[in-house]
C-alpha cells in the first residue's frame, strides 16, 4: 500500500523567494513519485516524475525534485518564486507496474509580490 | 488535439437525482480514472477502469456508478445513494502497464446539489 503525506496545506513566498513544498511517502515496493500541480477550476497537469534513475528531475517551469529513499521524501523546490506559480501543488505515489496513483491532501502555494 | 474532454463543467442538482458526469478521451489510453476533490482531502479515487467492459472500486465508491462501453468513454452517474455528492469530479486517462505511471486530466466537472 501506498501513501503521501504534504505538510503544509499553505504555503506563501513572496516574488523572487525559494519555493519549497514538502513530500513524504510511504511505499511497500520501490515508488514512482509525482508531482502536479492544479490552477482553480481547472484539472491536474505534470510538473515532473521520478522512476528510476537520477534522483534529481526536473520538470516544467523551472521546478525541481529530489528523490531521497533514506529519508522517504520527494520534496520540490523552485529557486525563485514568480506571481505565476501561485496554484495548488499535489504530490503523488503509485507503485511499479502502475495500477493507481495515490495523491497527497495538496499544498496551496501563495506568492506576494 | 488529443485529449480529455469532461462534461458538463458545471451542474447543479436537486437532492433525490441522477447525474451522469461524461468523460471522453482521444489519446487511445486503456486505463481511465475518476477522482473526486473536495477541499483540503485532495483527490479520492473512485473508481477505474483498465480495459473496456471492466472496472474497479476505488477508495469511495459508494453512490457512484460507472460503465465502460467504449475504450474513449467512461462515464461516471452520481446517484441518489450519494450522501454528500456536491464536489469537484476529475476524469484521468493513462496508458495501462505503463512503467511511467503519468496521468492526464480534464478539466473537471464542478456538482453542486441544492
Amino acid at each position: 500500500a501506498q501513501s503521501v503525506t504534504q505538510l503544509g496545506s499553505h504555503v506563501s513566498v513572496s516574488e523572487g523567494a525559494l519555493v519549497l513544498l514538502r513530500c513524504n511517502y510511504s511505499s511497500s515496493v520501490p515508488p514512482y513519485l509525482f508531482w502536479y500541480v492544479q490552477y482553480p477550476n481547472q484539472g491536474l497537469q505534470l510538473l515532473l516524475k521520478y522512476t528510476t534513475g537520477a534522483t534529481l528531475v526536473k520538470g516544467i517551469n523551472g521546478f525541481e525534485a529530489e528523490f531521497k529513499k533514506s529519508e522517504t521524501s520527494f520534496h520540490l523546490t523552485k529557486p525563485s518564486a514568480h506571481m505565476s506559480d501561485a496554484a495548488e501543488y499535489f504530490c503523488a505515489v503509485s507503485g511499479q507496474g502502475f495500477q493507481k496513483l495515490v495523491f497527497g491532501t495538496g499544498t496551496r502555494l501563495l506568492v506576494s509580490p | 488535439d488529443g485529449g480529455i474532454t469532461q462534461s458538463p463543467k458545471y451542474l447543479f442538482r436537486k437532492e433525490g437525482q441522477n447525474v451522469t458526469l461524461s468523460c471522453e478521451q482521444n489519446l487511445n489510453h486503456d486505463a481511465m480514472y475518476w477522482y473526486r476533490q473536495d477541499p483540503g482531502q485532495g483527490l479520492r479515487l473512485i473508481y477505474y477502469s483498465q480495459i473496456v467492459n471492466d472496472f474497479q472500486k476505488g477508495d469511495i465508491a459508494e453512490g457512484y456508478s460507472v460503465s465502460r462501453e467504449k475504450k474513449e468513454s467512461f462515464p461516471l452517474t452520481v446517484t441518489s445513494a450519494q450522501k454528500n455528492p456536491t464536489a469537484f469530479y476529475l476524469c484521468a486517462s493513462g496508458r495501462q502497464g505503463s512503467n511511467t505511471g503519468e496521468l492526464f486530466f480534464g478539466e473537471g466537472s464542478r456538482l453542486t446539489v441544492l
